[in-house]
């Protein structure tokens, strides 16, 4: 089983929507989360970081929360645009775990006119 | 260079070929990472490198990958005898330092295809 679950598995909004995407982790003990971006053919691309006391951060239209009571994270981009269609992977890091991150299987999103 | 670069972006293999893929990471960083990427999946964790020192290889799949990053800089990742089963994109990501919060920037990666 995957330490780090990703949902949905793919999306698909108009464009000036607003979505979520969800994250749930066991990987322990936790030390950070990342969200990324990934377009087509590109590596990935850190939107956020969280680490354990904070809640929520964000970088323009992104939003990032974290609750690390539940193992959850969310990200929320608001107003979208069609260059944000790629997939979205959250990305976890264990404390002492060395740099061994653990990826989830990302999210796919596709913003239409 | 400006950013963490790959080559080359694209390889076909035949089945039992060996292959080399190339990292360039930013110039000064100390970690260096592989992962290997399946078709709609997330990337998984072969090897780390620090500077020189190969100091975990847990995530390599067999002993047909060997990585080496001799000078400290550039890294190669080679696989001996390939099978269909190692066809992916193979991504190399570099970071500053070694502490948790230190941000990984990622290549384009190389898509190894092996027909």
């Amino acid at each position: 089983k995957n330490q780090v679950e990703q949902s949905p598995q793919s999306l698909i909004i108009l464009e000036g929507k607003n979505c979520t995407l969800q994250c749930n982790y066991t990987v322990s003990p936790f030390s950070n989360l990342r969200w990324y971006k990934q377009d087509t053919g590109r590596g990935p691309v850190s939107l956020t970081i969280m680490t354990f006391s904070e809640n929520t951060k964000s970088n323009g239209r992104y939003t990032a929360t974290l609750d690390a009571d539940t193992k959850q994270s969310s990200l929320h981009i608001t107003a979208s645009q069609l260059s944000d269609s790629a997939s979205y992977i959250c990305v976890v890091r264990k404390t002492g775990g060395g740099n061994k991150l653990t990826f989830g299987t990302g999210t796919q999103l596709k913003v239409e006119l | 260079g400006a950013g963490v670069s790959q080559s080359p972006r694209y390889k076909v293999a035949k089945r039992g070929q060996d292959v080399a893929l190339r990292c360039d990471p930013i110039s000064g960083h100390v970690s260096l990472f592989w992962y290997q990427q399946a078709l709609g999946q997330g990337p998984e964790f072969l090897t780390y490198f620090q500077n020189e020192a190969q100091l975990d290889k847990s995530g390599l799949p067999s002993d047909r990958f060997f990585a080496e990053r001799p000078e400290g800089s550039v890294s190669t990742l080679k696989i001996q005898r390939t099978q269909q089963e190692d066809s992916a994109v193979y991504l190399c990501a570099s970071s500053s330092g070694a502490g948790e919060n230190t941000e990984a920037f990622f290549g384009q990666g190389t898509r190894l295809t092996v027909v």
